[in-house]
């Protein structure tokens, strides 16, 4: 199985900076044959099913704020945040869709400062 | 507006069955991939189980092969799991989720809100 870990477990962020959430697989998750990372970042707010944001490690969803970007290849990967907004609070997960299992990081829990 | 609305949650007795369905409108069902994603309160995200869009590929997490089964009744705009044998740490919000792209899966992309079971 292909382990996802996110670092760090928790962060917390002043209004208006940058926060930066870190995703590391155990095994590559970059498809040669396309040039593709098989790479997605969700986030999710207390009682609320998750959101997706950025799918192929950096292209983001539709109507995901363009603060929200997503970086990385291989086996390193990074969401960041480039102004934080109040609304921002929520656990943040990557998952790879590489191979079955889907696998998930641990999530990372965003906070305001 | 797509949408997915999933039920038939509740309280089970370890050993026990239930099957969960998910109702799918919005879109096209029988051209997505779909999966099943569980989630405790509190807890991460763990994957279930995926079928392809015509019912005829099927994958499972280990911890669950054998004892779940995923299906699809495309007529029907409706994903179904009947989960048997079930164990307490089977307990978690169940969820519904949208492969992202037609006809292949690559990433998930809707959820439905999820149904609870609980297995006590």
């Amino acid at each position: 199985d292909i382990v996802m870990t996110q670092s760090p477990d928790s962060l917390a962020v002043s209004l208006g900076e940058r926060a930066t959430i870190n995703c590391k697989s155990s095994q590559n998750v970059l498809y040669s044959p396309n040039n593709k990372n098989y790479l997605a970042w969700y986030q999710q707010k207390p009682g609320q099913p998750p959101k997706l944001l950025i799918y192929w490690a950096s292209t983001r969803d539709s109507g995901v704020p363009d603060r929200f970007s997503g970086s990385g290849s291989g086996t390193d990967f990074t969401l960041s945040i480039s102004s934080l907004q109040a609304e921002d609070v929520a656990v943040y997960y990557c998952q790879q869709y590489y191979d079955t299992p889907i696998t998930f990081g641990q999530g990372t829990r965003l906070a305001i400062k | 507006e797509v949408q997915l609305v999933e039920s038939g949650g509740g309280l089970v007795q370890p050993g026990g069955s239930l099957r969960v369905s998910c109702a799918a409108s919005g879109f096209t069902f029988n051209k997505f991939w779909m999966h099943w994603v569980r989630q405790v309160p509190g807890k991460g995200l763990v994957w279930v189980s995926r079928i392809d869009s015509d019912g005829s590929r099927r994958n499972y997490a280990d911890s669950v092969k054998g004892r779940f089964t995923i299906s699809r009744d495309n007529a029907k705009n409706t994903l179904y799991l009947q989960m048997n044998s079930l164990r307490v740490e089977d307990t978690a919000v169940y969820y519904c989720a949208r492969a992202r792209e037609v006809l292949e899966d690559y990433g998930i992309d809707v959820w439905g809100h999820g149904t609870t079971v609980t297995v006590s």
